[in-house]
């Protein structure tokens, strides 16, 4: 599968403050997907970007792929103790593949109250 | 959406035992995952699971250790054999959206524990 590094692995933060984590790939990617996974429960699908330079927002979250198709972004506006967890990114493998993920590492988003 | 479910929950094997994992989905889909996620790490793709198939397994896992079942399009069965400590972990089954979506669904998992 395609391999992707996450940062940062940790990121403390201060309810209402911001956080992002970015997730890069030396090779270009055909999709980028995101998920959430809360202390103790699983994955949780968020997004998935395909287009060059796409930005999708939910609510607060803002969701970026490059213009090269080799990084993505989530940011975080004004976070919450509901925002707590860790955030993956993970390309999809496509054709036959479909369904395969290759998670990057995770950053584990804590909010003070 | 799909729902999953995971039996058991957790468990606390010893060591050199053999531990079977059914994951139970509320609709018939083609393909099946099994995730592994060690302490504190990502999530890793141990095989895909197919009806009427061998299941293709992922480098670094083989089917003598992690053995898959695929009886029918709603049900599969991974089996952790031969456990040491190592293999510890929490095992997710995985399947993809239906309808022209293309998310992932998760099951809840399955916390292992080997002594």
């Amino acid at each position: 599968g395609q391999q992707v590094m996450q940062i940062p692995q940790y990121q403390h933060v201060q309810e209402g403050e911001d956080f992002t984590t970015y997730c890069n790939s030396s090779t270009t990617l055909s999709n980028i997907q995101w998920y959430k996974q809360r202390p103790g429960g699983h994955p949780v699908f968020l997004i998935q970007l395909v287009k060059s330079g796409e930005v999708k927002k939910q609510k607060r979250l803002t969701f970026q792929f490059g213009e090269a198709k080799k990084n993505s972004s989530l940011h975080i506006t004004a976070t919450q103790t509901t925002d707590v967890g860790t955030y993956f990114c993970a390309p999809n493998a496509g054709g036959t593949s479909y369904g395969k993920l290759t998670f990057g590492q995770g950053t584990i988003l804590t909010v003070h109250p | 959406s799909a729902v999953i479910s995971q039996k058991p929950s957790r468990d606390i094997c010893q060591r050199g035992t053999s531990l079977t994992i059914q994951c139970q989905v509320d609709s018939q889909v083609t393909m099946m995952f099994w995730y592994r996620q060690q302490p504190g790490q990502s999530l890793t793709l141990i095989a895909t699971a197919n009806q009427g198939s061998e299941a293709t397994y992922e480098s670094g896992f083989v089917i003598d250790k992690f053995p898959i079942s695929r009886p029918n399009l709603t049900f599969s069965t991974l089996t952790v054999s031969n456990m040491s400590p190592e293999d510890s972990s929490i095992y997710l089954c995985s399947v993809t959206a239906t309808g022209g979506r293309y998310e992932q669904y998760f099951g809840p998992g399955t916390r292992l524990t080997v002594t």
